[in-house]
């Protein structure tokens, strides 16, 4: 079956552009995760939805960055009046229910900013 | 808060030996362990999730073990080949809460 899809797969962005990244997850999952991951580091918790709702956006780093997941299934990552310290690899994850289940991750979107 | 850390940051071993990849957690009320193998420029693959009542997990020639009173876990690799290079990733969920926290990982490499 289909796995958790990414898009785009990298983006290029001067410093300043707004940025949207898209996230796909299994079909039926409950949950969804953002993460940032920082080069030669481990990915790093950004916000949680339960459905539609944001139980958990405390990871977010600032007021640039907003997510969304309207309908409970599809989930955007927006990134406003980007700078270069968010140049990073953001990662999707699933999970069929919260807490107790494996969380399974989409390939990243490889942000630049230049 | 819940601090993951991993050693070795890095590793290379001959094809055919088996290792042994550390995990140390923080805080001892966590509700799963699991981990992951990261390849580059790719996403996350689970390879083993733990939960809090359980000691250990199999898959294939991979075993991973849970000590939550020492704060550890270790994963075993029986075996290894060169396939099994990747960075290694293990991340803990404390109780009451949902989200990972993730190790720095540990890049293995396997010389053939």
């Amino acid at each position: 079956g289909a796995g958790v899809s990414q898009s785009p797969r990298y983006k290029v962005a001067k410093r300043g552009q707004d940025v949207a990244l898209r996230c796909d997850p299994i079909s039926g999952h409950v949950s969804l995760f953002w993460y940032q991951q920082a080069l030669g580091q481990g990915p790093e918790f950004l916000t949680y939805f339960q459905n539609e709702a944001q139980l958990d956006k405390s990871g977010l780093p600032s007021d640039r960055f907003f997510a969304e997941r309207p309908e409970g299934s599809v989930s955007t990552l927006k990134i406003q009046r980007t700078q270069q310290e968010d140049s990073a690899v953001y990662l999707c994850a699933s999970s069929l229910r919260p807490a107790s289940e494996t969380q399974y991750f989409g390939p990243g979107t490889r942000l630049l900013v230049l | 808060k819940q601090e993951v850390t991993q050693i070795p940051a890095a590793l290379s071993v001959p094809e055919g030996e088996n290792l042994v990849l550390n995990c140390s957690f923080t805080d001892s009320a966590i509700y799963n362990l699991q981990w992951f193998r990261q390849d580059p420029g790719k996403g996350l693959t689970s390879l083993l999730l733990i939960q809090s009542s359980q000691r250990e997990q199999t898959s294939g020639r991979l075993n991973a073990s849970l000590d939550k009173s020492s704060g550890r876990s270790t994963l075993y690799i029986a075996a290894s080949q060169p396939g099994d290079s990747a960075t290694y990733l293990c991340a803990a969920t404390t109780s009451g809460t949902y989200k990972y926290i993730f190790g720095t990982g540990t890049r293995l490499k396997v010389l053939a």
